[in-house]
């Protein structure tokens, strides 16, 4: 079963425009991560929430989490054209478990 | 460079045909994990294996197997393909025990069974 649900599904924006996109959940989780996947290539971290923390950035990624909704955001800035990919969110919940939504598909145009 | 390895990257077969697609991390982690990623359903977790010797079924391990002999490799056999395990399948590996932290992903394999 899927944790994570992205919205939207897919977004296409133009180059230089901020990409925001959505992750809900449904248990409690211990953190919250965004991994990027390139057409048919393997998964590649991006950045982890803690439970305990509401918002973190990692140079143009700005990452919030609202457990009380259960849901955290991707928001990138300044797209360029090497941004488009899929961007999954995963959850960790008790144990070692973790699980990935169905991604959102970004596509940014030069 | 730390890196995890999926071999073969790319593989037809046919239904019944016993195969394995191998799986090594030189990270030194603890925990791995296999995933097959189909359209419309995300990563969908087969097993995972917290350490040598030591495995646990996924969401879907149906028609898998999985052995942990070695800690850098966690090779994901298929007894007897069916067309309903033509997928992408992605190995993982993290640590310390998958608690917290990131995982490191394959490149994939993807695998077409006729």
């Amino acid at each position: 079963s899927q944790q994570g649900e992205e919205d939207p599904q897919a977004l296409s924006i133009q180059e230089g425009e901020n990409a925001t996109m959505n992750c809900s959940y449904k248990t409690s989780i211990n953190n919250l991560q965004w991994y990027r996947q390139n057409s048919g290539r393997g998964l590649v971290h991006l950045i982890l929430i803690r439970s305990n923390e509401r918002e973190k950035h990692s140079g143009r990624l700005r990452v919030t989490l609202d457990t009380s909704k259960k849901s955290s955001s991707l928001l990138i800035t300044a797209s360029r054209a090497a941004d488009t990919a899929s961007y999954f969110c995963a959850t960790r919940a008790a144990g070692n478990k973790l699980t990935f939504g169905g991604g959102t598909r970004v596509l940014v145009k030069p | 460079e730390a890196q995890v390895t999926q071999n073969p990257r790319y593989l037809i077969t046919v239904t019944g045909k016993k195969l394995t697609v191998t799986c090594s991390q030189n990270m030194n982690h603890e925990y791995m994990s296999w995933y097959r990623q189909d359209p419309g359903l995300g990563l969908r977790q087969i097993y995972y294996s917290m350490n040598v010797e030591v495995t646990d079924k996924g969401d879907v391990p149906e028609g898998y197997k999985v052995s942990r002999k070695e800690k850098r490799n966690f090779p994901l056999i298929l007894e007897s393909p069916s067309p309903n395990q033509t997928s992408l399948y992605f190995c993982a590996s993290s640590s310390p025990s998958g608690r917290g932290e990131t995982q490191y992903f394959g490149p994939g394999t993807r695998l077409l069974v006729l």
